[in-house]
């Protein structure tokens, strides 16, 4: 059973919709990430938020924005996706990593993105 | 720049069989070392971790020994299920960022 819960599992859109992803942990975690999970390629880390602030954005196109509420809560908003954009979108947790970065990402399981 | 590489899939093994799935890893600092698995359906779970050279990560028959020397990370286990059958990913973090391999996808048949 994960601490980290990602709604929804599945989401089917067409290039002009606009929708959202969420995220949300129940770990006490000040760390959130997106992740990218497309077949046969590495995980590639989208946009990090450490204590409600985003730290990292890894040349995100604008068509994603990330926006964080607060440390339990992470959304995705997608607008004007492309057919690449097509992944599973996966949403980590930790706590803020020290030196040597000994803390453990938990990840929910994911939202299945396919865009018409 | 920091990465790991980890051997290519798929691995098919026989019940009981002894794995071994190889990762490497190269970074500028002293990073900490991670092993996920992946099941259908579902995201990466935490198998087990090792935050110094030469710690031993261990969790559910899986062992994995973080080696400086040779910068490796080799995940092990004795005699795999069939419920083992899975993706793994090797990790590090050096505290910036987390750098996850490819993937190695297993399968253990009856």
């Amino acid at each position: 059973e994960t601490g980290v819960t990602q709604t929804p599992r599945h989401l089917v859109m067409g290039m002009t919709n606009k929708k959202s992803l969420k995220c949300e942990q129940h770990l006490g975690h000040n760390a959130m990430y997106w992740y990218k999970q497309s077949a046969k390629k590495p995980l590639e880390l989208m946009f990090v938020y450490n204590f409600k602030e985003q730290t990292e954005n890894n040349s995100v196109p604008s068509r994603f924005s990330p926006e964080c509420p607060n440390s339990s809560h992470l959304f995705l908003h997608l607008h004007t996706l492309q057919p690449e954009d097509s992944a599973l979108y996966l949403c980590a947790s930790s706590q803020a990593q020290g030196a040597g970065g000994n803390q453990p990402q938990h990840f929910g399981d994911g939202t299945r993105l396919s865009i018409l | 720049g920091d990465s790991v590489t980890q051997m290519e899939g798929p691995v098919t093994l026989s019940e009981e069989a002894f794995l071994t799935i190889n990762c490497t890893y190269t970074a500028t600092g002293y990073p900490s070392l991670f092993w996920y698995v992946q099941y259908p359906g579902e995201g990466l779970q935490l198998l087990l971790k090792a935050t110094k050279a030469d710690d031993k990560g261990s969790n559910k028959g899986f062992e994995a020994t973080y080696r400086k020397e040779t910068t490796s990370f080799h995940l092990e286990k004795g005699s795999v299920q069939v419920s083992d059958s899975a993706v793994y990913f090797c990790a590090l973090s050096t505290g910036n960022q987390f750098y996850f391999g490819t993937g190695t996808s297993l399968t253990v048949i009856p």
